[in-house]
Parts: structure tokens; C-alpha cells; sequence
């Protein structure tokens, strides 16, 4: 099992561009989530999906969109880039958000924004 | 939320146990403390985690107070290898986990 997986690992944009961070997880799992982590400080909660289909947002979801299409994948856009937005950004999945839910998570991309 | 209080950083020795605080005076009866860390340049790993009773795995022990308002993380011989920021989080079920700053912990040889 490849657990949970990000790409790119590695991203320069130019401020106003747009992309997307794929995370794909391999566990049937039902809960995903996009977190950010800025130099020096513990993670932020983007958005997150209880399943497919749905989204909801977390902490600091303001210039972010994220779409879960197939129960694997969790995919969070940029419509377009600013450089607050350059950051290490971590992909999770988990079984259940109940108690005993375990966070997996992937290498993280990083991204930069000029 | 219910928020957790934890020291910026700690220093220990190889080999000699370590004792993580976390202070959570506003826990409810139904927040559970999970406890994660992150090595250097990785994603977070799970640790371990309870409610009210003390847990112990292959990673760490987690003492949690009798009045459940402060809990300690504990490794029980340090290793060069966990070195890495600690997080003690309070989870509530149906919710997503939210991180604070953590202890980063550097361990000495």
C-alpha cells in the first residue's frame, strides 16, 4: 500500500496563476483533509471531506476550492495564487472522524509563490 | 475548542525517558487526547491516544490526570530518531483534528 500520496512534491507559481495539489489515498478511507503548515507553526486546516462528494471548510479556507469526486482523491485548487499562499501543504485521510480515527498522512507539497 | 497548552521546547538525553506535558483545563467529558509528532521534513505520525484511563503501545505511554485537565507523553528511552515536534491535540468526535504549535524536542547523544 502506497498509503497516501501528494503531487506534486514540489511547486514555484507566479502570483495569479492557478493550480491544483492532488492527494490520493489507497486505504479506503472516507475522511480526507488538506492542512497547510507555514515555517515555524503547527498545521491549519484548509477543508476537509467526510465523504465522497462532500466538502466543508476548516480554519483557512478563504482562497482555496477543493473537490472530492471519487472516494480516493481530494483535490485542492488555486484559483489564483498569492504569495501568503506559499506553504507546505499536507494531504490526510482517516477511516472515521470519530475518537478513534487515526490521521494518515502524506510527504507534503510544497509550494512557492513569487 | 477546547485548546492545549504545551512548552515550546524540551531537550532530553539518548537513551533516558522523556516526559511530555500538555495542559487541557477546558477539556470536556467527550474530547479524547490524541498526541502526534512530526519528524523533520515529514508529515505528522500518530502517537497515541485516550480518553480517560493511561495507554500504552509500542511508541509511548500517555498519563492522563485523574480530573483529565493536564496529560504527559511519555517515551520511555529517547532515540536520536525522536527528535521531532510533538502535538497534543484534543479531538472531538464528528470533527476534524486541529494542531497547535507543539514541543519541539531535540534529543542529544
Amino acid at each position: 500500500n502506497a498509503g497516501v500520496t501528494q503531487t506534486p512534491k514540489f511547486r514555484v507559481l507566479k502570483t495569479g496563476q492557478s493550480m491544483t495539489l492532488l492527494c490520493a489515498q489507497d486505504m479506503n478511507h472516507e475522511y480526507m483533509y488538506w492542512y497547510r503548515q507555514d515555517p515555524g507553526m503547527g498545521l491549519r486546516l484548509i477543508h476537509y471531506s467526510v465523504g465522497e462528494g462532500t466538502t466543508a471548510k476548516g480554519e483557512v479556507p478563504d482562497g482555496y476550492n477543493v473537490s472530492r469526486l471519487k472516494k480516493q482523491n481530494f483535490l485542492l485548487g488555486l484559483e489564483s495564487a498569492a504569495p501568503s499562499q506559499t506553504s507546505v501543504y499536507f494531504c490526510a485521510s482517516s477511516y472515521s472522524t470519530q475518537n478513534t480515527g487515526e490521521l494518515f498522512f502524506g510527504e507534503g507539497s510544497r509550494l512557492t509563490v513569487l | 475548542d477546547a485548546k492545549t497548552t504545551q512548552p515550546n521546547s524540551m531537550e532530553s538525553n539518548e537513551e533516558e525517558p522523556v516526559h511530555l506535558p500538555c495542559n487541557h483545563s477546558t477539556i470536556s467529558g467527550t474530547d479524547y487526547i490524541h498526541w502526534y509528532r512530526q519528524l523533520p521534513s515529514q508529515g505528522p505520525e500518530y502517537v497515541i491516544h485516550g480518553l480517560t484511563s493511561n495507554v500504552n503501545n509500542r511508541m509511548a505511554s500517555l498519563a492522563i490526570a485523574e480530573d483529565r485537565k493536564s496529560s504527559t507523553l511519555i517515551l520511555h528511552r529517547a532515540t536520536l530518531r525522536d527528535a521531532a515536534v510533538y502535538y497534543c491535540i484534543l479531538h472531538q468526535a464528528g470533527t476534524a483534528l486541529i494542531f497547535g504549535k507543539g514541543t519541539t524536542l531535540s534529543v542529544s547523544s
